[in-house]
């Protein structure tokens, strides 16, 4: 069945790092679009950055851009997002999530279970 | 940058028609996604492309979006429809960001 799995949330001081990675299955994975997204606690849904099917195309929200970067190895069907320079507003439950296209940013039709990051000291 | 603005709740009786709308300016001119998310579970797809419904998805579900508000419609409300929604487009400007609406607790009275 198609699932997307991430895995590599934790606890980690301000100012560290963190890798989540995302393993997809069921569906072809290169030839889709990939999203994270994620939600603080008790909040809404926020969108963190996509990258086109074949890593072609990468776009950040501006409140991760220059610190956070996706990359994906379509040959391991694996998404993941680099984090660094972590701050306490980056707590939340991080989602990968399946693009309906695999261009442009279009319907996110699946999605992982999350994976929480907490970042304190 | 595109903001979409969502009501904080929607409160319904069972039986009855519950709307949901996510305003953004010429909203009507992008495609408009909603999403259902029960607590402690990851978002589902309910409506994408305005009014078009993945399979699974109840026909009690169904969409509109015109001018500068998208309509997300529930007919026919079931206790176990009660959730968080979000609406969500892609704002290709030059900005490319996708946006999320803040997000409407539907209560099932």
């Amino acid at each position: 069945q198609v699932q997307l799995v991430e895995s590599g949330g934790g606890v980690v001081q301000p100012g560290g790092s963190l890798r989540l990675s995302c393993a997809a299955s069921g569906f072809t994975f290169s030839s889709y679009g990939m999203h994270w997204v994620r939600q603080a606690p008790g909040k809404g849904l926020e969108w963190v950055a996509f990258i086109r099917y074949d890593g072609s195309n990468k776009y950040y929200a501006d409140s991760v851009k220059g610190r956070f970067t996706i990359s994906r190895d379509n040959s391991k069907n694996t998404l993941y997002l680099q984090m660094n320079s972590l701050r306490a507003e980056d707590t939340a439950v991080y989602y990968c999530a399946k693009d309906g296209s695999g261009y442009d940013p279009d319907a996110f039709d699946i999605w992982g279970q999350g994976t929480m990051v907490t970042v304190s000291s | 940058s595109y903001v979409l603005t969502q009501p904080p709740s929607v409160s319904v009786a069972p039986g009855q028609t519950a709307r949901i709308t996510c305003g953004g300016n010429n909203i009507g001119s992008k495609s408009v996604h909603w999403y259902q998310q029960k607590p402690g579970q990851a978002p589902v797809l309910v409506v994408y492309d305005d009014s078009d419904r993945p399979s699974g998805i109840p026909e009690r579900f169904s969409g509109s979006n015109s001018g500068n508000t998208a309509t997300l419609t529930i007919s026919r409300v079931e206790a176990g429809d009660e959730a968080d929604y979000y609406c969500q487009v892609w704002d290709s400007s030059s900005d490319h960001h996708v946006v999320f609406g803040g997000g409407t607790k539907l209560t099932v009275l």
